[in-house]
C-alpha cells in the first residue's frame, strides 16, 4: 500500500477483555515499530521487528502484551485482558531498515479505550 | 535513558507572528526529527536533521539543529491557521535490539488564532 495502514481506526472494549490491533506496514519496509501515545505520556515505545523476529519485548508494558509478525509484512499487537490504563492510541511505523538515519512511517493509529 | 525535553507545550499565537519551538535532548545523536500530528491523525514527518548545522525550511516552517548544544528549534514565520496541530521532535539511537528507536519530545501544542 502506499502507507502504513492500521486496524481497527477505534477500539473501544471492556475490561479484561482480549484486543487485537493490526498494522500493515509499507511494502518493503523491513522494520517495523509499535509506539503507545497516552495523555501525560508522550510517545511510547514497545517492541522493534526486523522481519520477523523482535529481538527485545523488554518495552512492552506487561505479560498481558504480545507481538507477532508474520511474513515480513503484517503485525499484532495482542493485550490480554484489557485494564483501562491500556486506553491510548497504538501507533505502529515501518521504515526500509532497522538501523542508520532511515526515516520511519507512521500509520494512523489505533484508539483503543478500555471501559 | 535518553529524554527529550521541549517547549513550549503549549503555544497560541496570532496569525502573522513568528515563533520558536526549542527541542533539548540529554545525549549525543546526530540525526533529529520534527513531526507533525493533527488531532485524530498520525504523524507527519516535517523535517530530518542529520548534521550539525543543519537547516531545512519547508513553507514558513524553519527547523536547525545544533549537535553540541544539543539544542533544534523549529522557527515559524508569519503563522497562518493552517498551521495548528502538536509539533513533535524526536531523536533516535539504533541497536541490534530496538532499532532504529525513537525518543520523542513531550510535544507542542500550536493554536494559530486569526
Amino acid at each position: 500500500g502506499a502507507g502504513v495502514s492500521q486496524s481497527p481506526s477505534n477500539k473501544v472494549t471492556e475490561k479484561g477483555k482480549d484486543v487485537e490491533l493490526r498494522c500493515d506496514p509499507i511494502s518493503g519496509h523491513t522494520a517495523l515499530y509499535w509506539y503507545r501515545q497516552s495523555l501525560g505520556q508522550g510517545l511510547e515505545f514497545l517492541i522493534y521487528f526486523q522481519g520477523n523476529s523482535a529481538p527485545d519485548k523488554s518495552g512492552l508494558p506487561s505479560d498481558r502484551f504480545s507481538a507477532e509478525r508474520t511474513g515480513g509484512s503484517v503485525s499484532t499487537l495482542t493485550i490480554q485482558r484489557t485494564q483501562q490504563e491500556d486506553s491510548a492510541v497504538y501507533l505502529c511505523a515501518s521504515s526500509l531498515a532497522g538501523g542508520g538515519s532511515t526515516e520511519a512511517f507512521f500509520g494512523q493509529g489505533t484508539r483503543l479505550t478500555v471501559v | 535513558e535518553l529524554k527529550v525535553e521541549q517547549n513550549p507545550l503549549f503555544l497560541s499565537m496570532q496569525e502573522g507572528k513568528n515563533y520558536t519551538i526549542y527541542c533539548n535532548y540529554s545525549t549525543t545523536s546526530d540525526r533529529l526529527y520534527w513531526y507533525r500530528q493533527d488531532p485524530g491523525k498520525s504523524l507527519e514527518s516535517l523535517f530530518v536533521l542529520l548534521s550539525n548545522g543543519a537547516v531545512k525550511q519547508e513553507g514558513r516552517l524553519m527547523a536547525s539543529l545544533d549537535t553540541k548544544a544539543r539544542l533544534s528549534t523549529l522557527h515559524i514565520t508569519a503563522a497562518v491557521h493552517d498551521l495548528s496541530a502538536t509539533y513533535f521532535c524526536a531523536v533516535d539511537r539504533s541497536s541490534v535490539y530496538t532499532g532504529n528507536q525513537f525518543y520523542f519530545g513531550t510535544g507542542t501544542s500550536l493554536t494559530v488564532i486569526p
